[in-house]
């Protein structure tokens, strides 16, 4: 496979569940990301992971916890969430984090989430 | 604070030109992408921009002025698979990513 493989693409969830969202990157990239995609809303970074550290945690609650094995792999571990968290999450990964020039994003299709 | 502000919804005509607007007030300026998302699908990169002036490829054409806090996006020869969200996205000063709400683009045979 090639690009960014995010799964499950849809998942309904009560509020008392706990699910895990997986992301896959054969990029050989050293940066990944999270986002949160809300209808008629900016894009809102969650957190990013750069050579599996966390670099930013964008004051997301704690109910969604992230993980990087290693720089191919990201999860989203997600508990006790709540309606307002229904959004398509996208995850992400990039040659790095920072400097100049264009550090170019690819994205996964993303996991619908929708929480009863 | 740092805000992107783009059309939410713009509708245009098969084989016409359509131009989405994108203004931006943000903390510096380290380049502004354009990024293209059909419906249940990923976004796409479609362009980059650092110096002003206009970057064409093929029938896409993004347009950038630092000074104006401007850019634009411009389609030529519409087809109906450019039915599409174009989003807006600017990197500050710390090389944080700023992103528009989006442009639903339309497109009418």
């Amino acid at each position: 496979e090639t690009g960014v493989t995010q799964t499950p693409r849809h998942l309904v969830m009560g509020m008392t569940n706990k699910k895990s969202l997986k992301c896959e990157q054969h990029l050989g990239h050293n940066a990944m990301y999270w986002y949160k995609q809300s209808a008629k809303k900016p894009l809102e970074l969650m957190f990013v992971y750069n050579f599996k550290e966390q670099t930013e945690n964008n004051s997301v609650p704690s109910r969604f916890s992230p993980e990087c094995p290693n720089s191919s792999h990201l999860f989203l571990h997600l508990h006790t969430l709540q309606p307002e968290d229904s959004a398509l999450y996208l995850c992400a990964s990039s040659p790095r984090t920072s400097g100049g020039g264009a550090n170019v994003l690819t994205f996964g299709a993303g996991s619908r989430l929708t929480v009863l | 604070g740092q805000n992107i502000d783009q059309p939410t919804e713009m509708t245009a005509t098969e084989g016409a030109i359509v131009q989405i607007n994108c203004t931006y007030q943000t903390s510096g300026f380290n380049g502004l992408f354009w990024y293209q998302q059909h419906a249940g699908e990923a976004p796409t990169f479609l362009s980059y921009n650092v110096l002003d002036g206009l970057e064409e490829k093929g029938r896409f054409s993004s347009f950038l002025s630092r000074s104006k806090g401007y850019s634009y996006l411009l389609l030529k020869e519409l087809q109906m698979k450019d039915s599409a969200s174009y989003l807006c996205a600017v990197t500050d000063s710390n090389y944080q990513l700023i992103w528009g709400a989006g442009t639903k683009l339309i497109i009418k045979p």
